[in-house]
C-alpha cells in the first residue's frame, strides 16, 4: 500500500464525452504525475504538476488537462474522450526536493471509451 | 532521458535467485537508474534505484557495473508473488524540470513452482 488512492476504479465513457478521474497523495508529498497505459504497454508520461502548477507535460494533446489542490490532491480531465484513450490511468505522488526520489502509484482507474 | 533494453520474459524457480538483466549503454553521468515493478492490474511498485554503487534494500538488489553502461536486479529468492513486469528506467538528477519516468516494455518474469 502506497497511500496514494484513485477514483473511480472504473470507468465507461462514450467517444466524445468527458471525463474526471481523481487521485489523492501520499500524506506529505507535494507532487503529483499522471500517466496513461495502453494494454501491453508501459506507462506513458501525461503531465506532472508540482505546488498547484503544471510542471512539464509528455507528448499529449491539450484535451488532457489537470488540476492539482492546496492539499496537493490532484485530478486530470480528458474532453472529447476518443476510442484511443481507453487504457489505465495511474497517478504517482513524490516528495519534489533536490537529489534522486521516488514516485509513489496509486491503483489506478481503468476508462473505457465505447 | 536515456534508453534501456531489457528480455522480454523470464523464467525463475521459486526459491532460486532471479536475475533480471538491464542495458543503458547511453547513460549519462547525472543519471540514476531504477527499478519498478508492475503486478496484474495495480500500479508500479519502486524497488530500488542507484547511481554507480551497488544498492541493496529489503526487496532487492541492484548490481551496476563499473561503465554504468549495464546493470542487473537481484532478488534474491523469488517468489510467486514476485511475478510481475520489471522495469528499468534511467532518469536524471532532479533539475527543477518534471522528473518524469520512461518506461519501456520491460521484463515480464514469471515465478514457477
Amino acid at each position: 500500500e502506497t497511500g496514494v488512492t484513485q477514483s473511480p476504479t472504473h470507468l465507461i465513457k462514450t467517444r466524445g464525452q468527458q471525463v474526471t478521474l481523481r487521485c489523492s497523495s501520499q500524506s506529505g508529498h507535494n507532487t503529483v504525475s499522471w500517466y496513461q497505459q495502453a494494454l501491453g504497454q508501459g506507462p506513458q508520461f501525461i503531465f506532472q504538476y508540482y505546488r498547484e502548477e503544471e510542471n512539464g507535460r509528455g507528448n499529449f494533446p491539450p484535451r488532457f488537462s489537470g488540476l492539482q489542490f492546496p492539499n496537493y490532491s490532484s485530478e486530470l480531465n480528458v474532453n472529447a474522450l476518443e476510442l484511443d484513450d481507453s487504457a489505465l490511468y495511474l497517478c504517482a505522488s513524490s516528495l519534489e526536493s533536490v537529489g534522486s526520489y521516488e514516485q509513489y502509484f496509486g491503483p489506478g482507474t481503468r476508462l473505457t471509451v465505447t | 532521458d536515456a534508453k534501456t533494453t531489457q528480455p522480454t520474459s523470464m523464467d525463475c524457480a521459486e526459491g532460486r535467485a532471479a536475475n533480471l538483466p538491464c542495458n543503458h549503454s547511453t547513460i549519462s553521468g547525472n543519471e540514476y537508474v531504477y527499478w519498478y515493478r508492475q503486478i496484474h492490474s495495480q500500479g508500479p511498485q519502486y524497488i530500488i534505484h542507484g547511481l554507480k554503487n551497488n544498492e541493496t534494500n529489503e526487496m532487492a538488489s541492484l548490481i551496476i557495473t563499473e561503465d554504468r553502461k549495464s546493470s542487473t536486479l537481484i532478488l534474491p529468492h523469488a517468489t510467486l508473488r514476485d511475478t510481475a513486469v520489471y522495469y528499468c528506467i534511467v532518469r536524471p538528477l532532479n533539475t527543477g524540470t518534471a522528473s518524469k519516468l520512461t518506461f519501456g516494455t520491460g521484463t515480464r518474469l514469471q515465478v514457477t513452482l
